[in-house]
């Protein structure tokens, strides 16, 4: 039972370039969250997935671009990295909704140069 | 649009103090609120809940919340802090109408010898 899995771990780009970051857990779990953190502002959510089939916009989702791919799987891309892009990103799942606690992966440190 | 506020960016606190870390939160008859704590280099582990029933919440490594709906508050309390307790902490509010979850800005705890 791995949990929540995030690849890469670190990632180094140059403005333009696009990368996608994977996402899956193994809990079964309905929703699906796509946060961003940078120092001094918390986590803020870029995407989420309620259920299969749906995604919603967060609080700073733009230039990003998400898939559900499955139950499983939530896929973040960036079609055009730019600097301010630079952070650490978390992905996370609950049960259900906004009701339920979350599980969050490690993390992917993306720098984009 | 809801929000999640924690006024204090840094406490600093000395080893066997008290703490109280705050969280306010706004919009939402019945919130659902968490609080979780990140350690440097580390992701996110739940604390504690609060869903309904009683207004204070027992969680792990000795902490405790209280929500007081009149305030809008859920503020993580702890009669005596360690120094492993050094760390982030984030308040998280979800709303199970839209499947959201937002977090507060974080407050670094910092803990004196």
């Amino acid at each position: 039972n791995a949990g929540v899995t995030q690849t890469p771990k670190f990632q180094v780009l140059k403005t333009g370039q696009s990368m996608t970051l994977q996402c899956a857990q193994d809990m079964n779990h309905n929703s699906m969250y796509w946060y961003r953190q940078d120092p001094g502002m918390g986590l803020r959510l870029i995407y989420y997935s309620a259920s299969e089939g749906t995604t919603d916009k967060g609080e700073v989702p733009n230039g990003y671009n998400v898939s559900r791919l499955n139950k499983r799987e939530f896929s973040l891309r960036l079609e055009s990295a730019a600097p301010s892009q630079t952070s650490v990103y978390f992905c996370a799942s609950s049960e259900a909704g906004g009701r339920n606690e979350q599980f969050f992966g490690p993390g992917t440190r993306l720098t984009v140069l | 649009a809801q929000s999640v506020t924690q006024p204090d960016i840094h406490i600093t606190v000395s080893e066997g103090a008290s703490l109280e870390l705050r969280c306010n939160y706004s919009y939402g008859a019945t919130p659902y609120l968490f609080w979780y704590v990140q350690s440097p280099g580390q992701g996110l582990q739940l604390l504690l809940k609060y869903f309904s029933g009683d207004t204070l919440v027992q969680g792990i490594k000795g902490f405790e919340a209280e929500f007081k709906r009149s305030q809008s508050s859920f503020n993580l309390r702890k009669p005596s802090v360690h120094w492993s307790d050094a760390a982030e902490y984030f308040c998280e509010k979800g709303s199970s109408n839209t499947g959201k979850l937002i977090f507060g800005q974080g407050t670094t705890l910092q803990v004196k010898p």
